[in-house]
């Protein structure tokens, strides 16, 4: 079984569009986030949510906007796409406390490509 | 603020050969540290972590890191390299976000390759 699923795998789309990426973890978890890696390999936390909740929410264009319906599900939606978000986006998910040290797991990735 | 700087982008040892890959923290509080592997095409897969209990902590696939508060580093390890270790390596610490939950920051990642 897999544990953090992300759809699609690919994406290619054309500048100005509107495109969704899902994520659903199985793991039941209570955490979910949000990674952009960029052509350099650099990985960055964009959005993180607890228990449907907003938590962490990074210097991130208002064109994205993050939606979780449950706790098992964090959609990431962007609207106005441009050449700059080409990347790879990874969701990730963790059981989070006051322990700060739990794992997280990530999905197998999205890579984003804006014509 | 918490940051890790990960020296050499690009690491190449031969099979069999000792793996060195280094890890250097800045933090305000005593962090926690991670290392993670991403193969190509994957997501990414911890491979260990640092939570101030032993300083030096092993890892799946015989790699170990060892926590040095004096030179504020955390490498990471293994003795003999295989092929299959061939990937990018990330070391993390954490950042307290808001509310209870912690932010990983990542280094920029090393490359390793391994020749046959």
């Amino acid at each position: 079984d897999t544990a953090v699923s992300q759809t699609p795998k690919y994406l290619v789309t054309q500048m100005g569009n509107d495109k969704s990426i899902k994520c659903e973890q199985n793991l039941g978890h209570d955490t979910m986030y949000w990674y952009k890696q960029d052509s350099k390999k650099f990985l960055k936390i964009m959005f993180s949510y607890n228990n449907k909740e907003l938590i962490i929410n990074e210097t991130v264009p208002n064109r994205f906007s993050p939606k979780s319906p449950d706790k098992a599900h964090l959609n990431l939606h962007i609207n106005s796409l441009e050449l700059g978000d080409s990347a790879v986006y990874f969701c990730a998910s963790s059981q989070e406390g006051l322990a700060g040290y739990n794992e997280q797991f990530f999905g197998p990735g999205t890579r984003l490509t804006v014509l | 603020a918490q940051s890790v700087t990960q020296l050499g982008s690009h690491v190449s040892v031969s099979e069999g050969a000792l793996v060195l890959l280094r890890c250097n923290y800045s933090s305000s509080v005593p962090p926690y540290l991670f290392w993670y592997v991403q193969y190509p095409n994957q997501g990414l897969q911890l491979l260990l972590k640092y939570t101030s209990a032993a300083t030096l902590v092993k890892g799946i696939n015989g790699f170990e890191a060892e926590f040095k508060k004096s030179e504020t580093s955390f490498h990471l390890t293994k003795p003999s390299a295989h092929m299959s270790d061939a990937a990018e390596y990330f070391c993390a610490v954490t950042k307290r976000g808001g509310g209870s939950n912690y932010k990983l920051t990542f280094g920029k990642g090393t490359l390793l390759t391994v020749n046959p």
